[in-house]
């Protein structure tokens, strides 16, 4: 089945600073790559979300590339901020039957000091 | 997201007692999940439903169980053969309009420890 790790576990930046979050799955069928950001007893929130017939894509201070030949993708956050400091998830999915199957990464707890 | 609700926020089992976590949504999505979450690791699923009165076994479904009898509804009961049930339970659902990815939205969570 499918395996997503991702790395960092932690990572401690300066605001304004760059944050990345790098992230490998082992099924190349997964064609589906959505990101969450889950701040502390919260529910997890989608904040960027690729498909896998792209190679980049940007919202403002996130982007998230997508590399299939190597089976990762990334996240980059630009000129971070305090309100920032969270746990991201990346998940890869495919679908099988009409069914989406998420599988998520162990997690990357950010933090952004002023 | 508004449209997720998950009831209680906190829940505290006893011995061979069977619990029941609550999930609604009024937007009309046709499928929903059940997440496993434990520090320092990633959700796991538990249980999912595609469509009305049918689901099916996630990863880890040794003792749940669960049922779909509305599409609005999608409650999850950790059974006693569940011996280790504490952990934050999330649950999500998604649209199967506009094509099979589209993202999952979460409700805010149970938070479920034993007595």
């Amino acid at each position: 089945g499918e395996n997503v790790e991702q790395h960092p576990s932690t990572l401690s930046v300066q605001e304004g600073d760059s944050a990345v979050i790098k992230c490998t799955y082992s099924d190349s069928a997964s064609n589906y790559f959505p990101w969450y950001k889950q701040e502390l007893g919260k529910r997890p929130q989608l904040i960027i979300d690729i498909r896998s017939n792209v190679g980049e894509k940007k919202d403002q201070r996130i982007a998230v590339t997508l590399n299939k030949t190597a089976k990762h993708f990334s996240l980059h956050i630009t000129e971070t901020q305090p309100e920032d400091s969270a746990v991201y998830f990346c998940a890869a999915s495919r679908v099988i039957t009409g069914f989406q199957k998420l599988v998520f990464g162990t997690g990357t707890r950010l933090l952004v000091s002023p | 997201d508004g449209g997720i609700t998950q009831s209680p926020k906190y829940l505290f089992r006893k011995e061979g007692q069977n619990v029941t976590l609550s999930c609604e949504q009024n937007l009309n999505h046709d499928a929903m999940y059940w997440y496993r979450q434990d520090p320092g690791q990633g959700l796991r699923l538990i249980y999912y439903s595609q469509i009305v009165n049918d689901f099916q076994k996630g990863d880890i479904a040794e003792g749940y169980s669960v049922s779909r009898e509305k599409k609005e509804s999608f409650p999850l009961t950790v059974t006693s053969a569940q011996k280790n049930p504490t952990a934050f339970y999330l649950c999500a659902s998604r649209t199967r309009d506009r094509g099979p990815n589209q993202p999952q939205h979460f409700g805010d969570g149970t938070r479920l420890s034993i007595l």
